[in-house]
């Protein structure tokens, strides 16, 4: 597609609900990245995929945050058992190459997601 | 890992002035990218910058890599350029895989 598209665009979950957040990437653009925006802060690194490969998660704050990226194209963000820390925007990019030297790495719009 | 400071975290103009936006970061880059976030929260690429100078349109940016630093020039600003700055970069021994962003910069334009 002609950029990065996530959904759904918002998302409230009740306290103890899994989500899936969805990110479609830049057609052909081998690396896709998760990010989470709190209120007011910038974007943090949740983690890292090269094609299908999952070659950094050191960002995920627990493990009920899992990411897959199963034929190298879309990626989905689970959460398991919200809670309300969670509440935040997640942000989805990709990039052409490996990695994030020497390369741009455009954004989707995000989804917000609110646990009640 | 490498620390990313925006300064000023707020700043207020009237339409028409100048501003400039600083970013400082702590280590050696080989990526560093200034967005725009607008206020329905899409980060909007505005420059992909890790070293030089570019120009698009009333915006320019200049990364001083050696001495670890990048400006945001905004001129003639107009209402529309209202929103929050940030500044990311990858650090040029770690970069891998992530981009670490600043706090970024309120910027509110006024009519």
């Amino acid at each position: 597609g002609a950029g990065v598209s996530q959904s759904p665009r918002y998302k409230v979950a009740k306290r103890g609900q899994d989500v899936a957040l969805r990110c479609d990437p830049i057609s052909g653009h081998v690396s896709l990245f998760w990010y989470q925006q709190a209120l007011g802060q910038g974007p943090e690194f949740l983690t890292y995929f090269q094609n299908e490969a999952q070659l950094d998660k050191s960002g995920l704050p627990s493990d009920r945050f899992f990411a897959e990226r199963p034929e190298g194209s879309v990626s989905t963000l689970k959460i398991q058992r919200t809670q309300q820390e969670d509440s935040a925007v997640y942000l989805c990019a990709s990039s052409r190459i490996p990695g994030t030297g020497g390369t741009e790495a455009f954004f989707g719009q995000g989804t917000r997601l609110t646990v009640v | 890992g490498i620390q990313v400071e925006q300064s000023p975290p707020d700043l207020i103009l009237q339409e028409g002035a100048n501003s400039t936006l600083r970013c400082n970061f702590s280590d050696s880059v080989n990526n560093l990218q200034w967005f725009h976030q607008n206020p329905w929260g899409q980060l909007i690429n505005l420059f992909y910058i890790p070293s030089g100078t570019k120009q698009n349109g009333r915006l320019s940016a200049t990364t001083v890599a050696t001495e670890r630093y990048s400006l945001l020039y905004i001129s003639s600003s107009q209402t529309t350029d209202s929103g929050v700055y940030f500044c990311a970069v990858a650090s040029k021994e770690t970069s891998g895989s992530r981009l670490t962003f600043g706090e970024g910069t309120q910027l509110t334009v006024n009519p």
